[in-house]
């Protein structure tokens, strides 16, 4: 059973600070794992998907690695501005039909 | 393209109710999948659909049931509501086949169930 661990639960840095958030998972043999952003009281946003064959993803300031064998992915987030303040989710599929487990989030704070 | 519609957006119950919530996925999408956001648990997958038949389930009571229409759409039913079942439901549609970039699931905006 896939169980997705997201540590710690809430960050907060300053306006312009680089910035590394965890997401770990139990189950190595993992068919792929999304980030999503969620913004209070609202739905999901997708950010990144890595499939299993990959070790890493970009779009703009955000990046994401995959370490299948140390059961750990990570989304590096660049120059950070208030605006990306919100919950980052991470969540795995352990085979192309199985089901989505998420974390259960870090909530983000950057200050100006 | 439009995105994932959820209707309504909020709903207020009592006790003992049923509720029938709504979702409608992004164009060409066949797979649609429910999940239950609470502040102590987090999202907890209910089920997923795919061509109307169910393909994953959760570990929630039989209370709740969900469908898919051949257009896609989906309806997920809570039946004799308990104040716990208080929440944000989520729904998530993607094109549902195996590798690639068709797998990014892409969410709605939620529906808040309050039961009182």
């Amino acid at each position: 059973k896939q169980e997705v661990t997201q540590i710690p639960a809430a960050l907060s840095v300053p306006e312009g600070e680089n910035l590394v958030l965890n997401c770990s998972f139990t189950d190595s043999a993992i068919y792929n794992l999304q980030w999503f952003r969620q913004d209070p009281g609202k739905g999901l946003t997708s950010l990144l998907l890595i499939q299993s064959s990959q070790r890493e993803q970009t779009s703009g300031r955000l990046n994401a690695s995959l370490d299948k064998s140390s059961g750990r992915s990570t989304l590096y987030i660049a120059a950070s501005q208030p605006g990306d303040s919100a919950t980052y989710l991470c969540a795995g599929k352990t085979g192309a039909n199985s089901k989505l487990t998420f974390g259960k989030g870090i909530t983000l704070s950057v200050r100006p | 393209k439009a995105g994932v519609t959820q209707t309504p957006r909020y709903l207020i119950k009592t006790r003992g109710q049923q509720v029938t919530l709504s979702c409608s996925p992004i164009s060409g999408h066949r797979s649609v999948s429910w999940y239950q956001q609470t502040p102590g648990q987090g999202l907890q997958f209910l089920f997923e659909y795919f061509s109307e038949t169910q393909r994953n389930k959760g570990n929630f009571p039989g209370r709740f049931s969900g469908r898919q229409f051949s257009n896609s759409r989906s309806e997920m039913n809570v039946s004799t509501l308990e104040l716990g079942d208080s929440a944000l439901y989520l729904c998530a549609s993607s094109y549902g086949t195996s590798g690639g970039y068709t797998d990014t699931q892409y969410f709605g905006p939620g529906t808040r169930l309050t039961v009182l």
